[in-house]
């Protein structure tokens, strides 16, 4: 699977966008972009996936460049419970293993 | 949906006791993962079962761990003997499918400590 890398820690305000980077430069043309968090002491929680295509449901809009070489994760408004580590992992093929890195600490304030 | 059940959610044992941690995926996903998580490691996968087959135990760390899916509603993930180095979070996860293009569900996590 293509590796992926995503800033160490950001930080948002209540209320604002959040929008969280991620460079996979080396994505093959059949692995999926996906976006998990994970709260504190909580287990990892599926946001979103994409292929090619913008996507967006009711948690956050994936954005995907078109060369599919980054994508940026957006949380519209975020809340302070969006505090949590976001981790974008590629995965594609017949691969079925979700691979996390260390992710970003996103830190919402008041 | 009551998502994916483990328990027991926090487990202390001592050293060289057994320790079987339990898991209930959703209903209807074929696919199931046992992960672990450390301050070090992070989350590692250990195993991953599809239609209660064990496809792959290749992050399974040594001979003293074990994993069952005795039917599609149940797998446990037992650790005997248990050694202080095994305290971490064990995550269960499931999903519909094991192909991408599905996203897999976790469950809270069993938080054992061995001393």
């Amino acid at each position: 699977d293509a590796k992926t890398t995503q800033p160490t820690s950001m930080d948002c305000a209540e209320g604002r966008a959040a929008n969280l980077p991620c460079n996979h430069s080396t994505i093959s043309g059949n692995e999926y972009v996906y976006w998990y968090r994970q709260i504190h002491s909580q287990g990892p929680q599926y946001i979103i996936h994409g292929l090619k295509n913008n996507e967006t449901n009711e948690m956050a809009s994936l954005i995907i460049t078109e060369d599919r070489k980054s994508s940026t994760l957006i949380l519209p408004h975020a809340t302070l419970r969006d505090t949590a580590v976001y981790y974008c992992i590629v995965r594609g093929g017949s691969n079925y293993k979700l691979t996390f890195g260390k992710g970003t600490l996103l830190t919402v304030n008041p | 949906d009551a998502g994916v059940i483990q328990s027991p959610r926090h487990e202390v044992t001592e050293m060289g006791q057994e320790v079987t941690l339990r898991c209930k995926p959703i209903s209807g996903h074929n696919s199931l993962f046992w992960y672990r998580q450390t301050m070090m490691r992070g989350l590692e996968l250990l195993i991953y079962f599809n239609n209660n087959v064990p496809i792959d135990d290749s992050g399974m760390p040594e001979d003293r761990f074990s994993a069952k899916m005795p039917n599609a509603s149940f797998s446990t993930l037992k650790i005997q003997p248990s050694e202080p180095r095994d305290s971490a979070v064990y995550f269960c996860a499931s999903g519909p499918d094991g192909r991408p293009g599905y996203g897999y569900t976790f469950g809270s996590g069993t938080r054992l400590t061995v001393v």
